[in-house]
């Protein structure tokens, strides 16, 4: 069935530091979407990539969606105490309703 | 106020019993979905449900059950047959159509079975 990838699994950054996490499906995606998960919360909506090598920005947040849509990235730069968290990506097949989330990247960053 | 309820927060369940976990939507949209989080990874598909009687399963709904009457109500069964059930569980709604596929999230429910 269709998987989907996160690396890196963990990762401690100083403050200021920037940070990456990759997603990998195994599938051909027709979106994803990627999710912020607070500590002791639920997952929260940052956005969503339809386009074959689509970027989009958000402030200190750069999402990238590859040219074959089975990958996707998330770039933050200059890393705050605010971005702690989990972060998730969620990727969609055609035809279905489905979504299915990536493992995650658990983001701690010290002060 | 519009969006998703999920009901109770904290659940505790003797082995053997059954557990039905409420879901709640005030947002008008046609999809909804179950997911299940264990300490620290990510979120596995239960069921889903694209319109009122109508789900299917997810990549783990061995030992679930769902039920779809109404549009705004998607409540989930963890019964007896399920191994482990132990794990924080998450409902979440999403228009899905218009390209507006975002997922709405409850705060969660989290089942402990003693």
């Amino acid at each position: 069935g269709q998987q989907v990838m996160q690396i890196p699994q963990y990762q401690h950054v100083q403050e200021g530091e920037d940070f990456t996490t990759y997603c990998n499906s195994s599938t051909t995606l027709s979106n994803i979407q990627w999710y912020k998960q607070r500590p002791g919360g639920h997952p929260v909506f940052l956005i969503q990539l339809v386009k074959s090598g689509e970027v989009k920005k958000q402030k200190r947040l750069t999402f990238q969606f590859g040219e074959a849509k089975k990958n996707s990235s998330l770039h933050i730069t200059a890393t705050q105490t605010t971005d702690v968290g989990t972060y998730f990506c969620a990727g969609r097949t055609s035809g279905t309703y489905k979504y299915i989330f990536g493992t995650g990247t658990r983001l701690k960053v010290l002060a | 106020d519009g969006g998703i309820t999920q009901s109770p927060k904290y659940l505790f369940r003797k082995e053997g019993q059954n557990v039905t976990l409420s879901c709640e939507q005030n947002l008008n949209h046609d999809a909804m979905y179950w997911y299940r989080q264990d300490p620290g990874q990510g979120l596995r598909l239960i069921y889903y449900s694209q319109i009122v009687n109508d789900f299917q399963k997810g990549d783990i709904a061995e030992g679930y059950s769902v039920s779809r009457e109404k549009k705004e109500s998607f409540p989930l069964t963890v019964t007896s047959a399920q191994k482990n059930p132990t794990a924080f569980y998450l409902c979440a709604s999403s228009i899905a159509q218009y390209e507006r596929w975002e997922l709405f999230f409850g705060e969660g429910s989290r089942l402990t079975v003693l």
